[in-house]
């Protein structure tokens, strides 16, 4: 069965370091991957998306993700962190067929000290 | 363009009483879907559907019912609502693409 894991349930880091959010994917076939984020009260944007092609994605907001097909793996990265990325962060995977369901995992909470 | 809609934005019920919650997009897209998002557990398939006049179960589709009667449109309904459905609940939609378009939730507690 198709799943999606986030490893990180919350993750605290300082303004202007680094971040890695985890992915992990289990899909039979090349997967469309996403990377959504949802800021306090609000609906999901989509930050970034994988079809095919280059392995390493750009996205909206500085964001950029690499797939690694050989780890199942689709983490999210930004070089520097603002504050105003503190949110929660959702990676999914679209199912095989046409009907376009999502499997999301369990969300990823960043907070960012200032 | 609005974009994808949702009403009502908060809602509180008994337990037993049914309501209806509204999804509405003006992107002219086939397919749409309703999640509902739980502490966490992400969000979760209950219904979608592939076209006006058509819906199919998802993940999660117990004590819910949907319509698509216009494209435009997708209603989701409780019939007898139960605190277990206490959740936000996410309507998207997409187009032909993988793409989904979320609208920005409705907020609901059984009591």
């Amino acid at each position: 069965a198709q799943s999606v894991t986030q490893p990180d349930i919350h993750i605290t880091v300082s303004e202007g370091a680094s971040l890695e959010l985890r992915c992990n994917y289990s899909y039979g076939a090349t997967p469309y991957l996403f990377w959504y984020v949802q800021s306090p009260g609000q609906g999901l944007q989509l930050l970034l998306k994988y079809f095919s092609g280059d392995t390493l994605v750009q996205g909206i907001k500085g964001f950029e993700a690499e797939f690694k097909r050989s780890q199942s793996s689709f983490n999210l990265r930004k070089p520097s962190v603002h504050w105003s990325d503190a949110a929660e962060y959702f990676c999914a995977v679209a199912r095989s067929g046409n009907t376009g369901k999502l499997i999301f995992g369990q969300g990823t909470t960043l907070q960012v000290k200032p | 363009n609005a974009g994808v809609t949702q009403t009502p934005k908060f809602r509180v019920l008994k337990t037993g009483q049914s309501m209806t919650l509204l999804c509405a997009q003006d992107m002219n897209h086939e397919y749409m879907y309703w999640y509902r998002q739980d502490p966490g557990m992400g969000l979760r398939l209950i219904h979608y559907s592939v076209g006006e006049g058509t819906t199919a179960k998802g993940e999660v589709p117990d004590g819910y019912n949907v319509s698509r009667l216009k494209k435009q449109n997708f209603l989701l309904g409780l019939e007898s609502a139960a605190p277990s459905q206490t959740s936000v609940y996410f309507c998207a939609s997409r187009l032909g693409g993988h793409e989904q378009y979320f609208g920005p939730g409705t907020r609901l507690t059984v009591t």
